[in-house]
């Protein structure tokens, strides 16, 4: 089974803070994803790479940043959290082996700024 | 421009009766499409998916119905069990580009028992 882990499920930072959210896959995937979850707005892509070292930008990416050093790790940087980017943040990895697009997403971790 | 849209934000269904959550899309080169549910504090699990060479695809108690012509797509569970309450994603990706998945805002979808 695939297994994508998240560093927290819960965290609550303080306006202006760095925010570091962790994601690892076990399954060797090539892709990885950042994804943000608000009421009434569905999943909203933030950045998502598809190497090491390699990154693109999604829907939403201002104020965000990423880096991926190993296959397995993507990590989400808030280089200086605010209120409005309190939410529910998902990572998911996939592989264009499989050929179904199907993404494997974490648990999620809810950030709240204060 | 929303490219995936799930107009109804929630729907209420009586255990044992059909469920059927609908998605529309707008862009023509999408060719992949999947279900995703939800339930809250937990990431979205993978339902079923459908390729756009088919018309339907079935996995249980849950079947993907696509209408390429009026690029619509539904999803039908029978009979609905109140386990199934949960947001439903729709998702739609193309070939040949990113591997990226375009989702649309979510059904809450709440079953009676």
């Amino acid at each position: 089974d695939v297994k994508v882990t998240q560093s927290s499920r819960y965290l609550v930072k303080r306006t202006g803070e760095k925010v570091f959210l962790e994601c690892v896959q076990d399954m060797d995937h090539e892709n990885m994803f950042w994804y943000r979850q608000d009421p009434g707005l569905g999943l909203r892509l933030i950045y998502f790479s598809y190497d090491v070292k390699m990154k693109e930008k999604g829907d939403i990416p201002e104020g965000y940043s990423v880096s991926r050093e190993k296959k397995e790790r993507f990590s989400l940087i808030l280089e200086s959290a605010s209120t409005n980017q309190t939410s529910m943040y998902l990572c998911a990895s996939s592989s264009p082996r499989g050929g179904t697009y199907e993404q494997y997403f974490g648990p999620g971790t809810r950030l709240t700024v204060t | 421009d929303q490219q995936v849209k799930q107009n109804s934000p929630s729907l209420s269904v009586q255990e044992g009766r059909i469920s059927i959550l609908n998605c529309d899309y707008t862009n023509s080169m999408f060719d992949y499409f999947l279900w995703y549910k939800k339930y809250p504090a937990e990431g979205p699990t993978f339902l079923i998916s459908i390729s756009s060479i088919k018309d339907k695809n079935e996995d249980g108690r849950f079947t993907v119905f696509l209408n390429k012509s009026a690029k619509h797509l539904s999803l039908h569970i029978v009979p609905s069990q109140p386990g199934d309450s949960a947001v439903y994603f729709c998702a739609a990706s193309s070939q040949g580009g990113s591997e990226k998945l375009v989702f649309g805002k979510g059904t809450k979808l709440t079953v009676n028992p």
